[in-house]
């Protein structure tokens, strides 16, 4: 199966929160992020967690990491159109920072 | 401060053929990366530059990709011949260093006939 494992579709109406999950399977994970792809662009890292974190709050996103689960969640408060995107969970291991990415999660924000 | 840029943004051509794609990344980053996205997936690394020497080409297909980063600066990848398969997005991303942020071009998107 897949390293790095997330739905593929998220729905939600504009001002609500969403919350995208991803699951991983390597529990010696050192960084875990999201990245956001739009439409036509390369990945932008939009935050990143230390495997010995809990939580990371950055202005509307949250991350949550369960390393029992290996679950990893990303929430956007107050979704607004421009947050579309597809978003991908990612995880480094041991010594190295090159990213495992997941297949992406396309959000879709509809007024 | 400009980001990474690539070129071409888009190339269609027929297997068998052979095809290059230019990456200039941001000044002053000495790793340079290579991914390459099927559509629906996620990026995959190729190959990684540190300066002008490879880092890791474990993922690189070598029987019909290459890559070259001659001056340390820009880079290029080449696939000869093409497949079908190696149809997908191809991203240049580029960092200070190893240990940071990695910077991404806007990809460029080839199809193979």
């Amino acid at each position: 199966g897949e390293d790095v494992e997330q739905s593929l579709f998220l729905s939600v109406r504009e001002g609500d929160s969403s919350v995208i999950n991803c699951t991983y399977t390597d529990s010696s994970s050192t960084y875990l992020y999201w990245y956001k792809q739009e439409p036509g662009a390369g990945l932008q890292l939009l935050t990143y967690i230390f495997s010995n974190m809990d939580m990371k709050q950055d202005q509307r996103l949250t991350v949550l990491l369960n390393k029992k689960d290996k679950h990893l969640s990303l929430r956007i408060a107050d979704t607004q159109t421009g947050d579309s995107a597809i978003y991908f969970c990612a995880e480094s291991i041991g010594g190295s920072y090159i990213p495992t990415f997941g297949r992406g999660t396309s959000l879709i924000v509809h007024p | 401060e400009a980001g990474v840029a690539q070129s071409p943004r888009y190339k269609i051509i027929e297997k068998r053929q052979s095809v290059a794609f230019w990456c200039n990344p941001i000044s002053g980053h000495a790793t340079l990366y290579w991914y390459q996205q099927i559509l629906g997936q996620g990026p995959k690394l190729l190959i990684q530059f540190q300066n002008n020497g490879v880092v890791d080409d474990s993922q690189l297909p070598k029987d019909r990709f290459s890559a070259e980063r001659l001056k340390g600066v820009d880079s290029t990848l080449k696939i000869q011949p093409a497949k079908l398969e190696d149809s997908a997005v191809y991203l240049c991303a580029s960092s200070l260093g190893s240990e940071n942020e990695q910077f991404f071009g806007p990809g460029t998107r080839l199809t193979v006939l």
